[in-house]
Formats: structure tokens, sequence, C-alpha cells
């Protein structure tokens, strides 16, 4: 079974840091483009940000970007989320999220279970 | 962006209905469109993908359609487990999604 293990969510202060990662395990993670989506407290999902399988291609929604940065390393099976000049409003649960299979529509495959961020003073 | 948008908000039913919820695309996004439901203070989970592909697992009694801007989630005898929120997301271009559809126990 896929699993998907996110850490490094925590209180920070606006205008910090945080860097999130996601660890992988039971698929073959370099097949797979890897995504982020987060989840505001009551709120819907917002995706945040894409990566390829090898990593040379990028996305990210308008609100983070420029200020968050994705990457991964494909020998250690794992994902990350550099995220800089945190705001308030980026206060949510962020998922790490498998797309499917290589030519697949775009959809969110498999989920872990989300790591809290909470921006406040 | 796409705006997607999914009615009702919120319906209440009992076990053993029919439960259809809709997904309105703010432009074409032909069948892009996929379904993922999310249990209280659980992860979402992919139930269907382009419009209408159940994914592996999946319970039968959960089916989607439709193509372009109108889209459907039909559960066709509502159990206990299903009591949820479910979210549409188009993947024709940004990734968004609709703003969730509660099911909840009537």
């Amino acid at each position: 079974e896929v699993q998907l293990v996110e850490s490094g969510g925590g209180l920070v202060k606006p205008g910090g840091s945080l860097r999130l990662s996601c660890a992988a395990s039971s698929f073959n993670f370099s097949d797979y483009s890897m995504n982020w989506v987060r989840q505001a407290p009551g709120m819907g999902l917002e995706w945040v940000a894409s990566i390829s399988s090898l990593g040379p291609y990028l996305n990210y929604a308008d609100s983070v970007r420029g200020r968050f940065t994705v990457s991964r390393d494909n020998g250690k099976k794992s994902l990350y989320l550099q995220m800089n000049s945190l705001r308030i409003d980026d206060t949510a649960v962020y998922y790490c999220v498998s797309s499917g299979p290589v030519g697949s529509s775009g959809y969110l495959a498999y989920w872990g279970r989300g790591t809290l961020v909470t921006v406040s003073t | 962006d796409i705006q997607m948008t999914q009615s009702p908000s919120s319906l209440s039913a009992s076990v053993g209905d029919r439960v259809t919820i809709t997904c309105r695309a703010s432009q074409d996004v032909r069948i892009y469109l996929n379904w993922y439901q999310q249990r209280p203070g659980k992860a979402p989970k992919l139930l269907i993908y382009s419009a209408s592909t159940l994914q592996s697992g999946v319970p039968a009694r959960f089916s989607g359609g439709g193509s372009g801007t109108d889209f459907t989630l039909t559960i066709s005898s509502l159990q206990p487990e299903d009591f949820a929120t479910y979210y549409c997301q188009q993947s024709f271009s940004t990734w968004t999604f609709g703003q969730g559809t509660k099911v909840e126990i009537k």
C-alpha cells in the first residue's frame, strides 16, 4: 500500500520559514509526479505546487509563487516544500499527494495524512 | 483560473437513499474532472477520475458522469461510511477544486 508521511509542520511567525518533508514508501516514487495540496481550517482544498517525476518541471499556485519552492530527492523517496515569507493565510494542513501514473489525466491518486502549519503572532 | 461550483453545498440523506452531487466548471474541461471523498479528520481519497472511471477499490455504488462543463457524482444507495464531504477537481488547466458538498445523516 502506498504510504506518504508528511513532517515539518508547526507554529511559525509571519515572515518566517518552514520546510515540509514527505517520505514515500511502497511505490516507485521516481515514476510519479508529486504535489502539495493544502486545506485551511474548516475550508476546502487548494492545490499549492507540483513537481514532475524527474524534477525539471515545476508549477505553483499564484498564491505561493515566489515564496514556496518544491523539490524532490528520488534516491531518498522524499518530497519537500520550502516555505518562506509565510503569511497568516498560509495556515493550513498541507498534504503530500502523488499524481496518477505517467500519462494520467492529472488526478491526485494517493494522499498523506497531512501536517499542520500555523502562522501566527 | 477555472472556477468549479458544486451544488448543493450540503445535503441531508438517509441510509439507502440515492444521492447526486453536481459540479459545474466555468469553462470546458472536457473529461478532466475528478471526485474525492473526505471523511472528518481524514485526508481526501480519490473516488473517480476522468469524469467516470472508478478508482480501484472504490465501491460500485459510486458513479460519475458528464463532460464539458457539467458533471455529476451519484451514490446509488448511501451507506453509513459515505457520510463525508465530496470535492470535484478539474485537471484541464491549473488545478482547482469545488467548494465541497457535505453529506449529512438525516
